[in-house]
């Protein structure tokens, strides 16, 4: 069975400063792996996935991804925050058919 | 030019009730989904349609009846409504349904039941 952990609930960081969304996965099998951001009363945004290759992938908005094959890790980065960036974001795994397996979200807090 | 898109945005019944959530895609994908969102908003998949034909069916009530008149539309009808569907349901779709797809996913529907 395939799993994400996202281990904090909320991420709070001050407008202009790096911030990280941390993921860890678990799957059998190569791990196919995407981020999704929530606005309030919204759909989910895809914003990048890793599938294979170069372990840093560029997405939408600024944000890019690391992919850690020994720390089974697939970390959600922006170098500067901002306010916009608030939001309700979600990591998620597909390892064998097309389920996509969600993890429990982490909303981001940028404060000004 | 939405291109997953749901409706009703918003569906207030009460229990026992008989309820349908329309999805819709433009994007000319062969693969349709639903999620459901709960109040603590752990996402999880429902059902997948590849091309009219059931795909996934998750652990779901038989309450739960999807159905896929064509490969652009993905209904959801909910028999008997009780307290604990309320919950925001998402459609979703993706070009071929395999395992590297980007599923693009529609604005929700909240249902409330009563």
């Amino acid at each position: 069975a395939q799993s994400v952990a996202q281990p904090e609930d909320q991420v709070n960081v001050a407008e202009g400063n790096p911030l990280t969304v941390k993921c860890t996965y678990s799957v059998s099998g190569n791990p196919y792996l995407f981020w999704y951001v929530q606005y309030p009363n919204r759909g989910l945004q895809f914003l990048l996935k890793y599938i294979t290759g170069d372990n840093l992938v560029k997405g939408s908005y600024g944000f890019e991804a690391e992919f850690n094959k020994s720390q089974t890790s697939f970390h959600l980065k922006k170098p500067s925050a901002l306010v916009s960036d608030s939001a309700l974001y979600f990591c998620a795994v597909t390892g064998g058919g097309n389920k996509l397996t969600f993890g429990t979200g982490t909303q981001l807090k940028v404060e000004l | 030019d939405t291109a997953v898109s749901q409706t009703p945005k918003y569906l207030v019944t009460q229990m026992g009730n008989d309820k349908s959530i329309k999805c819709e895609q433009n994007l000319g994908h062969d693969t349709m989904y639903w999620y459901k969102q709960d109040s603590k908003k752990f996402l999880k998949i429902m059902f997948s349609y590849n091309n009219k034909e059931l795909i996934i069916n998750e652990t779901v009530p038989n309450r739960f009846s999807p159905k896929s008149p064509d490969k652009a539309h993905l209904n959801l009808h909910i028999n008997s409504l009780e307290l604990g569907d309320s919950a925001v349901y998402f459609c979703a779709s993706s070009p071929s349904g395999t395992t590297t797809d980007t599923q693009y996913f529609g604005p929700g529907t909240r249902l409330t039941v009563l």
